[in-house]
């Protein structure tokens, strides 16, 4: 079945990194594209951008391009999301998302980055 | 830029009862292949998001078939012919005919 597992829960002080992974199981890791959507607490979902897992290419929205990084290891079938340069605002859940054509149709359960000092 | 609007915000239903909610898109979401780019998902509380919808009216596989969506070009509707308890928890739509765009939720819970 298809599976995607992220990283633990994050603890974070402004101005640090992060590096969140989701793996994905169930299916060739190849031929889906992976989203990322955050959800800031008590707030609604919010589209980070997606990364093609056949060429690496990542495309982001236009809000999180800069800070914000995808990358993949096709090895081991994940894929990755790097915050930079942390802010208080970042806290929130970040979820990782199958895309088939255009719809996200299985989700990962969810990584809770909370960015405080 | 798109706008979704969902109504309404929050809805009270009471089990067994049918209970609709809308989404309203300031462009038409149709693509010229014929589909509309319009989809519904739930989030249950304390879990990650679930398709429910896609396309307008195509229920995924693991759906009940209490669910329906309809609707086309920029008014879409999702329906649920009668509630039952684990249906509560926070709906969205989400238009992919451009850059993917999350509906606010509509927030359904038991009378």
């Amino acid at each position: 079945q298809v599976q995607l597992v992220q990283s633990v829960s994050e603890l974070k002080r402004p101005g640090a990194s992060v590096k969140i992974s989701c793996k994905a199981s169930g299916y060739t890791f190849t031929y889906y594209s992976i989203n990322w959507v955050r959800q800031a607490p008590g707030q609604g979902l919010e589209w980070l951008g997606w990364i093609n897992t056949d060429t690496g290419n990542p495309t982001y929205a236009q809000d999180f391009a800069g800070r914000f990084v995808f990358s993949l290891n096709t090895s081991v079938s994940t894929t990755f999301l790097e915050i930079n340069s942390l802010k208080t605002e970042d806290t929130a859940f970040y979820y990782c998302t199958r895309q088939s054509i255009r719809t996200f149709d299985y989700w990962g359960q969810g990584t809770l980055l909370t960015v405080s000092s | 830029d798109i706008v979704l609007t969902q109504s309404p915000l929050s809805l009270p239903v009471t089990p067994g009862e049918p209970a609709s909610i809308s989404c309203r898109s300031n462009v038409s979401l149709l693509h010229s292949n014929g589909y509309s780019f319009l989809d519904w998902y739930l989030q249950k509380p304390g879990q990650s998001p679930q398709l429910l919808i896609y396309l307008g009216s195509n229920r995924a596989s693991w759906v009940p078939d209490r669910f329906s969506g309809s609707g086309s070009g920029t008014e879409f509707t999702l329906k649920i012919s009668r509630v039952e308890a684990e249906d509560v928890g926070v709906y969205y739509c989400m238009q992919s005919l451009e850059t993917p765009l999350f509906g606010g939720g509509t927030r359904v819970e038991i009378k």
